[in-house]
């Protein structure tokens, strides 16, 4: 058990459609990373906050957002979804140090019918 | 910018064989280095880091890795392996310097151990 919390562990939905992931960090951890895994693109990194705050973007789409709350939870939201959207979507959590790694969730599996 | 280049997208073994699988990365800043494994249905779990000094790295369930600067690879070597340790593995790298630590993953390799 890494200590990091998503949920739900499945989603289905239409395309179209607006759906919210909820990530909860390990205790302690200030940092949140959020990753998408798909078949064609492999994992990559989208977003990450530090303590509320955006710190770095990656390979993100428009249609997708974040924040992160002042218990340290962090949500991604991704809106007007598309079949391509379809993936397992990771959240990450550290301390932000450079000896601490990053801990993940089991993620959330998005299906778009 | 960085990136990861994993060598074999599959490799067979034979259990109690031993095992390499390879990583390279290229990147214009100083990187740490990470291997992580997925078993099916689970998140990624760290098997070891490299971050500096030796660069003969030990980590979790008997895995080590080596890191070579001048050949910009990370490989990842176990002597034996078992059952068990069937699953996809993903060699990472971060940048090392202040701001934000996120990963780039290679493609994957997907260990498959053969009774």
């Amino acid at each position: 058990d890494s200590g990091v919390t998503q949920t739900p562990k499945h989603l289905i939905t239409a395309t179209g459609q607006r759906v919210t992931l909820r990530c909860s960090p390990r205790s302690g951890d200030l940092s949140v990373y959020w990753y998408q895994q798909s078949l064609d693109q492999g994992l990559q990194f989208l977003i990450q906050y530090y303590n509320g705050e955006e710190r770095a973007k990656g390979n993100i789409l428009e249609r997708f957002s974040a924040q992160q709350f002042p218990d340290l939870h962090s949500e991604l939201n991704l809106s007007s979804l598309e079949l391509g959207d379809s993936a397992l979507y990771f959240c990450a959590s550290s301390k932000e140090t450079s000896n601490q790694p990053q801990h993940f969730g089991d993620g959330t599996r998005l299906s778009i019918l | 910018a960085q990136s990861v280049t994993q060598l074999d997208s599959q490799v067979p073994v034979f259990e109690e064989a031993p095992v390499e699988l390879r990583c390279n990365y290229s990147s214009s800043v100083s990187v740490y280095l990470f291997w992580y494994v997925q078993y099916p249905n689970q998140g990624l779990q760290l098997l070891l880091k490299y971050l500096s000094g030796s660069t003969l790295v030990k980590g979790i369930n008997g895995f080590e890795a080596e890191f070579n600067k001048s050949q910009t690879s990370f490989h990842l070597r176990k002597p034996s392996v078992h059952i068990s340790d069937t699953a996809e593995y993903f060699c990472a790298v971060s940048p090392s310097g202040a701001g934000s630590y996120q990963l780039t993953f290679g493609k994957g390799t997907k260990l498959s151990v053969i009774p």
